[in-house]
């Protein structure tokens, strides 16, 4: 069954801090693709990133990275020198196939505290 | 503001009212969706429409939910006889289908309250 599972329901650092969001999922697609999306006190979702199955290369975006690991079928996003705007709920999805958005699968989502 | 934009940002109802909900894209989008989000849990599709032909719809979807794009362009998600589990977060996303890397710009929501 597809799965994702976002274990840290709340993590709250310090500013200047790094800090990594963990999510795990579950598949027996061989193709399938991950996201991150970001929703702040203001409600809307925002997408961060999105990755295919068949790239495991890891990837950079400022102070945003993501860790792809099939063997551990984990999709980890780290954000180094957090800042007070990174406070927010960041939710991990799958999605199977072609990628369809109305398939994805949601993880429960981890909020996400920087403190001044 | 070009954004997805959701109306009414708040709803407070009484159980056994009917509800409606409006969502404008972003104006070129041709594909909007329909997702439901309770608190501390991420959201859960409904629906969604390209250009005005409903193509998927939840399996989970009660018959007293419905969803409507006339002109492909603004949309609106009805709640018939609301009941207290309908209370939620529902969120309305826009995208622009092109190929394999479609993109969602999601609306702020519309926080329902039935009483």
């Amino acid at each position: 069954a597809q799965k994702v599972t976002q274990a840290q329901t709340e993590i709250s650092v310090v500013e200047k801090e790094d800090v990594t969001l963990d999510c795990v999922y579950e598949t027996r697609d061989t193709t399938y693709y991950l996201f991150w999306y970001k929703q702040p006190p203001s409600g809307e979702l925002v997408f961060l990133i999105r990755r295919n199955s068949f790239d495991e290369q890891n990837e950079i975006s400022g102070r945003y990275s993501w860790n792809f690991q099939k063997s551990t079928s984990s999709f980890n996003f780290t954000i180094t020198a957090s800042q007070v705007v990174d406070s927010a709920v960041y939710f991990c999805a799958l999605s199977e196939g072609r990628g369809s958005n109305y398939q994805l699968i949601w993880g429960a989502g981890t909020k996400l505290i920087i403190k001044p | 503001d070009t954004g997805v934009s959701q109306d009414p940002r708040h709803k407070i109802t009484k159980r056994g009212q009917n509800v409606t909900f409006r969502c404008d894209p972003i104006s070129e989008h041709n594909r909007l969706y329909w997702y439901r989000q309770t608190l501390g849990q991420g959201p859960e599709f409904l629906t969604y429409f390209q250009n005005e032909a409903q193509l998927e719809k939840s399996r989970l979807l009660s018959d007293r939910f419905s969803a409507e794009r006339p002109k492909g362009s603004f949309s609106t998600l009805e709640i018939q006889r609301t009941e207290q589990g309908d209370s939620a977060m529902y969120l309305c996303a826009s995208s622009l289908r092109t190929g394999l890397n479609e993109k969602l710009f999601f609306g702020s929501g519309t926080q329902l309250s039935v009483l």
